[in-house]
C-alpha cells in the first residue's frame, strides 16, 4: 500500500539556520510523482515542487532545495538560512499509478515549522 | 486569474442543522476533492469527484454529501449526521482527473458547531 512518512512532527529553529524536513514514502509502483505543499497560518495549502520517479536531480529553488533518492525512499525538504516567514506547516504528498488508480494524492501528516527570530 | 473560491471563510452551525459550503473553480479541471482538517492533524479525504455527475466517496465520507452538476462546482453539505463537523476545509482541484499534477486549494472554510 502506498504511504507517506513525515516524522518529524515540530521542527523550531532560530532565524537564518538551515532545516531540513524529511519525507519517507511507500509504494510499489515505478511511475509516481512526489509533491511538497506548504500551509500558513492563513490555511491555504500552496504547492513548491513535483517531482517525478524518473528524474532523481536535485532542485534548488532559491533557498529551497529537494534531495529525492529512490534508493532510500526519501524526498527530503530543505530550507537554507530560515526566516520568520518560513514558519508554516509543510506536507509531503505521493501520486502513483498504482493497478491504474492515480486519482488522488497520498498525504503525510506534515511537519510543523516554527521560524524564531 | 484562475483559481479555485471557497465560500464562506468562516460558517457556525447550530446543532441538528444541515449547512453548505461552496467551492468553484475557473481553472477547467475535471476532478474535484474535499478534504477536512482538523487542528495539527493531517488531511482527509471526504469525496471526489473526476467527472459531472460522478463522484467517490473518501475515506470520511460519513456524514456528508456532495452533488457535482457543473464542471465548475462541487459543493459540500455537512449534515446533522455528522457528530463533529467543527473543522477546517479545504477544496482542491487537478486537470484530467489525475493527481499525478498535484492539486491547486482553495482558501478553506472554518466550519464551527455552535
Amino acid at each position: 500500500a502506498q504511504k507517506v512518512t513525515q516524522a518529524q512532527t515540530e521542527i523550531s529553529v532560530v532565524e537564518k539556520e538551515d532545516v531540513t524536513l524529511d519525507c519517507v514514502y511507500e509504494t510499489r509502483d515505478t511511475t509516481y510523482y512526489l509533491f511538497w505543499y506548504k500551509q500558513p497560518p492563513s490555511g491555504e495549502l500552496v504547492f513548491l515542487i513535483r517531482r517525478n520517479s524518473f528524474d532523481e536531480q536535485n532542485e534548488i529553488s532559491g533557498r529551497y532545495s529537494w534531495n529525492f533518492q529512490k534508493s532510500t525512499s526519501s524526498f527530503n525538504f530543505t530550507i537554507t538560512a530560515s526566516q520568520v516567514v518560513d514558519s508554516a506547516v509543510y506536507f509531503c504528498a505521493l501520486s502513483d499509478s498504482g493497478a491504474g488508480n492515480n486519482r488522488k494524492l497520498i498525504w503525510g501528516l506534515g511537519t510543523s515549522l516554527a521560524v524564531n527570530p | 486569474d484562475g483559481g479555485i473560491t471557497q465560500s464562506p471563510k468562516y460558517l457556525f452551525r447550530k446543532e441538528g442543522q444541515n449547512v453548505t459550503l461552496s467551492c468553484e473553480q475557473n481553472l477547467n479541471h475535471d476532478a474535484m476533492y474535499w478534504y477536512r482538517q482538523d487542528p495539527g492533524q493531517g488531511l482527509r479525504l471526504i469525496y471526489y469527484s473526476q467527472i459531472v455527475n460522478d463522484f467517490q466517496k473518501g475515506d470520511i465520507a460519513e456524514g456528508y454529501s456532495v452533488s457535482r452538476e457543473k464542471k465548475e462546482s462541487f459543493p459540500l453539505t455537512v449534515t446533522s449526521a455528522q457528530k463533529n463537523p467543527t473543522a477546517f476545509y479545504l477544496c482542491a482541484s487537478t486537470p484530467r482527473g489525475t493527481a499525478n499534477y498535484g492539486y491547486t486549494f482553495g482558501s478553506g472554510t472554518r466550519l464551527t458547531v455552535v
